[in-house]
């Protein structure tokens, strides 16, 4: 039972336009919501994060929306550049009960083609 | 300046031939996981420790386990390995254990069982 659903395996865009990458979960409980950024052989790395008291956070060219009523977060990068191109994993977790582990998606496969 | 170094970055093992893989960190945190995620999937925590507290996932076959003998050092010990244990192990940190805490990943070892 995936609680955290990345549904575009892929995704493409030109340099300089904007990368949209989307997150749905199904807890209710999750309160706290990060993006991780992995290259090839590299371990993720830890990008954006946002808390449920906010509906969005931003980080120079990165900027995470989350909707909690559609239990839907976003990350967008503006502009996006060659060097974005990775394979981007949503992680939720929750401050209470059993759910403090995060709790990652399958990743989305960025490419950004000059 | 790596901060969470796994070794080694490729290991081949036969069917059932015991196998380690060793993580350590320089960043003195109190919690450091073991993650497998095979291709195309999302990484799955295997287990964790607490400093010597030790956590493990309900659905971690007992053909896993992990030694921490001190705040550098963790190793995850596949016992009898099969070929469904091919994955990339992701070893990672987090200053403490609650649902706002950021996970530092090395850049993990990738298993292969022939």
């Amino acid at each position: 039972d995936q609680q955290v659903k990345q549904n575009s395996p892929s995704l493409s865009v030109q340099e300089g336009r904007i990368s949209i990458l989307n997150c749905d979960y199904t807890n209710s409980m999750f309160d706290y919501f990060l993006w991780y950024k992995k290259y090839p052989a590299e371990g993720p790395t830890f990008l954006i994060s946002i808390s449920s008291i906010k509906d969005k956070n931003e980080d120079g060219r990165f900027t995470v929306f989350l909707n909690k009523s559609a239990k839907h977060l976003s990350l967008h990068i503006v502009p996006s550049q060659p060097g974005d191109s990775a394979v981007y994993f949503c992680a939720a977790s929750s401050s209470g009960g059993s759910n403090y582990k995060l709790t990652f998606g399958k990743g989305t496969l960025l490419t950004v083609n000059p | 300046d790596a901060m969470v170094i796994q070794n080694p970055r490729y290991q081949v093992t036969q069917f059932g031939k015991p196998v380690t893989l060793s993580c350590s960190q320089t960043l003195n945190h109190n919690v450091m996981y073991w993650y497998q995620q095979k291709s195309s999937q999302a990484p799955k925590l295997l287990f964790h420790y607490y400093d010597k507290d030790f956590n493990n996932e309900a659905d971690t076959p007992d053909n896993f386990q992990s030694r921490r003998p001190n705040t550098s050092f963790c190793f995850l010990d596949i016992r009898s390995p099969g070929l469904g244990d091919a994955a990339m192990y992701l070893c990672a940190t987090s200053r403490d254990f609650g649902g706002n805490e950021k996970l530092f990943f090395g850049s993990g070892t990738q298993l292969s069982v022939l």
